[in-house]
């Protein structure tokens, strides 16, 4: 199958700084991109998703303005948490689809943890 | 709205037995259906779907409209099928997926 890479899968950032976290599709051109966020011992709760080159649409209660999404290419998509906090300790996960393809599988990646200290 | 409910979040079960997965879901149209595995320190990934009609390591799910099920079986259960499954649920947008709570399956020597 197709191959998503998150990049950091861990980072520990000071409370009120920001984190960048990358998802790419290694093998195939990615056009919507879906950013998950994982509690511990709880389902996956979708954020957002991302068309390339459009605005993400994020999912009801999740601030835009603090997770800053960007899909610029085929292949990549940027998750930002910004002045991050405590709360927004959490793992984060990303998929990928591809083009023209409505309902086949979404590829994804290995998720980050993020530690907010 | 789209919402999947997966009832057990544990499961155990001895090698060789039978096991089955719940999932429920409510949605107004006609939704597609996957199982996703998750076995431990790995990454996400789709088992089967629905529309495939396929066994996947000897895993099937039936898609049941009346009963708004999609139940994962599989006849004997294997060690190596421990791991977390999540249903998911596509709708006719063919957008989003809703997961499921996960259910964390142990099968036991």
């Amino acid at each position: 199958g197709a191959v998503v890479s998150q990049h950091p899968s861990r980072v520990i950032c000071k409370s009120g700084t920001s984190v960048k976290i990358e998802c790419r599709s290694l093998d195939f051109q990615a056009t919507t991109m879906f950013w998950y966020r994982q509690f511990p011992k709880q389902s996956l709760m979708l954020m957002a998703t991302s068309n390339e080159g459009s605005k993400a649409t994020y999912e009801q209660g999740v601030e835009k303005d603090k997770f800053l999404i960007n899909h610029a290419s085929l292949t990549l998509s940027t998750l930002t948490v910004t002045s991050a906090h405590p709360e927004d300790s959490s793992f984060y996960i990303c998929s990928a689809r591809g083009p023209g393809q409505m309902n086949t599988e979404a590829f994804f990646g290995q998720g980050t943890r993020l530690t907010v200290v | 709205a789209q919402r999947v409910t997966q009832p057990e979040k544990l499961l155990s079960v001895f090698k060789g037995a039978p096991v089955e997965l719940k999932c429920n879901y409510s949605y107004s149209g006609s939704p597609e259906l996957f199982w996703y595995v998750q076995y431990s320190r790995q990454r996400l990934q789709l088992l089967l779907r629905h529309i495939s009609r396929e066994s996947i390591k000897g895993f099937t799910a039936d898609l049941n409209k009346g009963e708004t099920s999609f139940h994962l079986k599989k006849p004997f259960a294997q060690e190596e099928d421990s791991a977390m499954y999540y249903c998911a649920l596509m709708g006719t947008s063919g957008s989003r997926l809703t997961f499921g709570e996960g259910t964390q399956l142990t099968v036991n020597p």
